[in-house]
């Protein structure tokens, strides 16, 4: 156990529908960050949200939002679902906010298909 | 953002068998990590390289970091089926743009 807590594992939907995927940071740690990882793009870097406010954006498309909540839990939001949104979601936390020096760690992930 | 090329992209190898992955970066790297992944499933984070010539172990596994060759290699002596699955080097820092990166991941099979 990482003490990265993402849920749920796996989800199961239909094209134009709207899921959240829910990621717990490791105790102590401020920052969260978002990974999505499919085996045509590899892992490609989402968001990052740092104490509550948003740090870094990567390649996350505007269908997709995400905020971090006071007791530092995040929530990404996937909108409008086509079938290419299928992948693994990765959440990952850190201590600090920038250049972790040590490393992320990885949540489970959140295997997403989209029918 | 910074691009990481990672070589070779699969490896198959007999366990008892020595191998080197390498982890090349388009822009001047300033640190860098190497996780491993079972397939399906997340990250673990092996190593963090962060100067120039410096050189990490962790059990039967070494990463070098080589600054000037804007590279990084990962080095398994005497492989073990328990090495298998996907090893992703990644960085968060190049030139003052701050976007953690992957590469793409090499994929290695230990046969017993």
């Amino acid at each position: 156990d990482s003490g990265v807590t993402q849920t749920p594992k796996h989800l199961i939907t239909a094209t134009g529908q709207r899921v959240t995927l829910r990621c717990s940071p490791r105790s102590g740690d401020l920052s969260v960050y978002w990974y999505q990882q499919s085996l045509d793009q590899g892992l490609q870097f989402l968001i990052q949200y740092y104490n509550g406010e948003e740090r870094a954006k990567g390649n996350i498309l505007e269908r997709f939002s995400a905020q971090q909540f006071p007791d530092l839990h995040s929530e990404l939001n996937l909108s409008s679902l086509e079938l290419g949104d299928s992948a693994l979601y990765f959440c990952a936390s850190s201590r600090g906010g920038t250049s972790p020096g040590g490393g992320y760690t990885f949540g489970s992930g959140t295997r997403l298909t989209v029918v | 953002s910074q691009e990481l090329e990672q070589s070779p992209q699969s490896l198959i190898v007999q366990e008892g068998k020595n191998l080197t992955i390498n982890c090349t970066s388009s822009k001047t790297l300033y640190g860098l990590y190497w996780y491993k992944q079972k397939y399906g499933e997340g990250l673990i984070f092996l190593m963090m390289l962060q100067k120039g010539g410096e050189e990490k172990s962790h059990e039967k596994i070494t990463a070098k970091l080589d600054e000037k060759k804007q590279q990084s290699s990962l080095h398994i002596t005497a492989s073990q089926p328990s090495h298998a699955g996907i090893y992703l080097c990644g960085a968060d820092k190049a030139g003052g743009s701050y976007i953690p990166t992957f590469g793409r991941g090499t994929s290695l099979i230990v046969h017993p």
